[in-house]
């Protein structure tokens, strides 16, 4: 089945260490979402891919990188994750178009601590 | 400015009642769309259901069914006959056309408590 897969599901890393988080997709979309999710709250925009254009949030921290090789792939980096980046990472997926439907498709998403 | 507001925090009911679910929203586009997705303990977001703004028709699906009125700004969300599956996080969100990529404008969320 076509589908949104985030690897790993949990990542434990350290206070400063760099960590990496990936999502790949078999859909084909366009859009590639990063979402950062705490608990009890609502997923929160880190930013989004347009085809190979980046667009960031403004208010996400500079602490926080993507780079998305190719169309199936796209990598959240976290140069040096503080305790208050303990979080689920979501990955999403959509596709433009006439007859798009701006569907936003979610992987399982990774759940980073950080010791 | 909150744009997508579920009043409700937590709702709590025993198996088989039926819930309802509140989504107000706010924008000036004439052209948007109205999700809800279920995000159960697993962490995943399941995509529900989309409407766009043209579309008032209320829809069913099986156990789940969806009141959308533009006159009250509001998008609705009943699961009938409620079972411990559906305890889960409900989200209701909204698209506005002028955000040609999709951007996604997430209510603070539902959480629905399902008890035998």
């Amino acid at each position: 089945d076509a589908m949104v897969i985030q690897n790993p599901r949990y990542q434990v890393t350290q206070f400063g260490k760099p960590v990496t988080l990936s999502c790949s997709q078999t859909l084909n979309h366009n859009v590639m979402y990063w979402y950062q999710q705490k608990s009890s709250q609502a997923p929160k925009l880190l930013f989004h891919y347009y085809d190979k254009d980046f667009n960031n949030e403004a208010d996400t921290p500079d602490n926080f990188q993507s780079r998305r090789p190719n169309t199936s792939f796209c990598f959240l980096d976290i140069r040096s994750p503080g305790l208050g980046d303990a979080a689920m990472y979501l990955c999403a997926t959509s596709t433009t178009g006439r007859k798009a439907k701006n569907i936003q498709y979610f992987g399982a998403g990774t759940r980073l601590s950080v010791l | 400015a909150q744009k997508v507001t579920q009043a409700q925090t937590e709702i709590s009911v025993v198996e088989k009642e039926d819930v309802t679910l509140d989504c107000v929203y706010e924008t000036r586009d004439t052209t948007y769309y109205l999700f809800w997705y279920k995000q159960p303990p697993s962490g995943e977001l399941v995509f529900l259901i989309r409407r766009n703004s043209f579309d008032e028709q209320n829809e069913i699906s099986g156990r789940y069914s969806w009141n959308f009125q533009k006159s009250t700004s509001s998008f609705n969300f009943t699961i009938t006959a409620s079972q411990v599956v559906d305890s889960a996080v409900y989200f209701c969100a909204l698209s506005e056309a002028t955000d040609s990529w999709g951007k996604l404008q997430f209510g603070a969320g539902t959480q629905v408590v399902v008890t035998p």
